[in-house]
């Protein structure tokens, strides 16, 4: 059974840091892309970030480019989201996602999701 | 900001045909394949539908996929109580190079 399961999440202040994780199971992990997708209260779903199975492809939202780098450890099985210099709007639920796609691009076709790491931006 | 365009909300009665609609442009659904997905309350989003429309196994049939130019739609028939959601459509974006999704439509089953 595929399992996917964040932490990491938390109140922060404006401007400091956080770092998500994700522990992935259940699948041959070093075959498939992954991705954070974030929702915000009460809104709908934002593309985060995205990376290859073999980290070659790498892509980000421009909302959060230059601050947040995802990374996967291939041989944890896990996938994480560093982010720096964090807004109040980067306060949203984030949700790790597996792409469906075997040893290809990033795509827009997440076949598992976990159930999210609730990241909140206040002072 | 989403670039693929959604309606707010979508309603029918139980056993009616729903069709949700989800607008883009030449860069994003005009070009690439349409996803679908289910979003129940207080629950992770689900994949409904791939490439354009291709069922993912234990979806069922009663949910279709559909694309036309720089538009494309999802069709709920035989409408259940189950299928209350939020729906989501995405595609890959050519100019912003990563996955893109809709405003999101909310189902109500009157």
């Amino acid at each position: 059974e595929v399992q996917l399961v964040e932490s990491g999440g938390g109140l922060v202040q404006p401007g400091r840091s956080l770092r998500l994780s994700c522990a992935a199971s259940g699948f041959t992990f070093d075959d498939y892309g992954m991705h954070w997708v974030r929702q915000a209260p009460g809104k709908g779903l934002e593309w985060v970030s995205g990376i290859s199975w073999s980290s070659g492809s790498i892509g980000y939202a421009d909302s959060v480019r230059g601050r947040f780098t995802i990374s996967r450890d291939n041989a944890k099985n896990s996938l994480y989201l560093q982010m720096n210099s964090l807004r109040v709007e980067d306060t949203a639920l984030y949700y790790c996602g597996k792409d469906s796609m075997v040893r290809g691009a990033i795509s827009p076709s997440f076949d598992y999701w976990g159930q999210g790491t609730l990241v909140t931006v206040s002072s | 900001q989403s670039v693929l365009t959604q309606p707010p909300s979508a309603s029918g009665t139980p056993g009616q045909r729903v069709t949700i609609s989800c607008s883009g442009s030449s860069s994003n659904i005009g070009s690439n394949y349409v996803y679908w997905y289910q979003q129940l309350p207080g629950t992770a989003p689900k994949l409904l539908i791939y490439k354009n429309n291709q069922r993912p196994s234990g979806v069922p049939d009663r949910f279709s996929g559909s694309k036309s130019g720089t538009s494309a739609s999802l069709a709920i028939s035989g409408l259940r109580s189950e299928d209350e959601a939020d729906y989501y459509c995405a595609a890959w974006d050519d100019s912003l190079s990563g996955p893109v999704f809709g405003t999101g439509t909310k189902v109500t089953v009157l």
